[in-house]
């Protein structure tokens, strides 16, 4: 059955740790995609990767990063860096950055 | 600069009620568009994609959405709504990856 996993689905963290969230996919899709949804806000891009070993900087990736050492893996870490960590964040793929991106369910994460 | 406008927030229907969220670009160049549906707490689907040919474009669940160069609108239509269609919708546009999200509109369906 393919798709895109995120795990866990809710995850709660203390402020000042750094905590990673997990994306898998089995599409075989080379681009992978991290953003973040904030209420009334759309999502807005974080890192994407449309390769093995590289990846770009979306528009608000301050605070976070990424790696990308399997095709079917691309874990975001959300760092104490960043201000204002609690959000939902989307996992997406894609066959290339010229197709339509998939998502995955999502991980709310939780910081207080 | 690029840029994806949903004006409406949130709109209701009636059940079996015509729908059309409105979706507007800003680009040099067409771009690739797309509208994907939210349910609440979940990850985003594909409705529907542009990218180039008939301005006219069918999707799952009975929703067609009209590229309008002149208008740079991408609206979504869809001719009788139901009850689950309730959630909320995304139109994105762009290029080479870089997508542009609208900030979205609520549906809401009375009965």
């Amino acid at each position: 059955d393919g798709g895109i996993t995120q795990s866990p689905k809710y995850l709660f963290r203390k402020e000042g740790q750094n905590v990673t969230l997990s994306c898998e996919q089995n599409l075989n899709h080379d681009a992978m995609y991290w953003y973040r949804q904030d209420p009334g806000q759309g999502l807005r891009l974080i890192y994407y990767s449309q390769i093995v070993n590289d990846f770009q900087k979306g528009d608000i990736a301050e605070g976070y990063s990424v790696s990308r050492e399997k095709k079917e893996s691309f874990p975001l870490t959300v760092t104490s860096a960043q201000k204002n960590p609690t959000a939902f964040y989307l996992c997406a793929s894609a066959m290339n950055l010229d197709y339509e991106q998939y998502f995955g369910p999502g991980t709310r994460l939780t910081v207080t | 600069a690029q840029s994806v406008t949903q004006p409406d927030i949130h709109i209701t229907v009636s059940e079996g009620a015509s729908l059309e969220l409105r979706c507007n670009y800003s680009y040099g160049a067409t771009p690739y568009l797309f509208w994907y549906v939210q349910s609440p707490g979940q990850g985003l689907q594909l409705l529907l994609k542009y990218f180039s040919g008939d301005t006219l474009v069918q999707g799952i669940k009975g929703f067609e959405a009209e590229f309008k160069r002149s208008q740079s609108s991408f609206n979504l239509r869809k001719p009788s709504v139901h009850w689950s269609d309730a959630a909320e919708y995304f139109c994105a546009g762009g290029s080479q990856g870089n997508l542009i999200f609208g900030k979205g509109t609520k549906l809401s369906v009375k009965p």
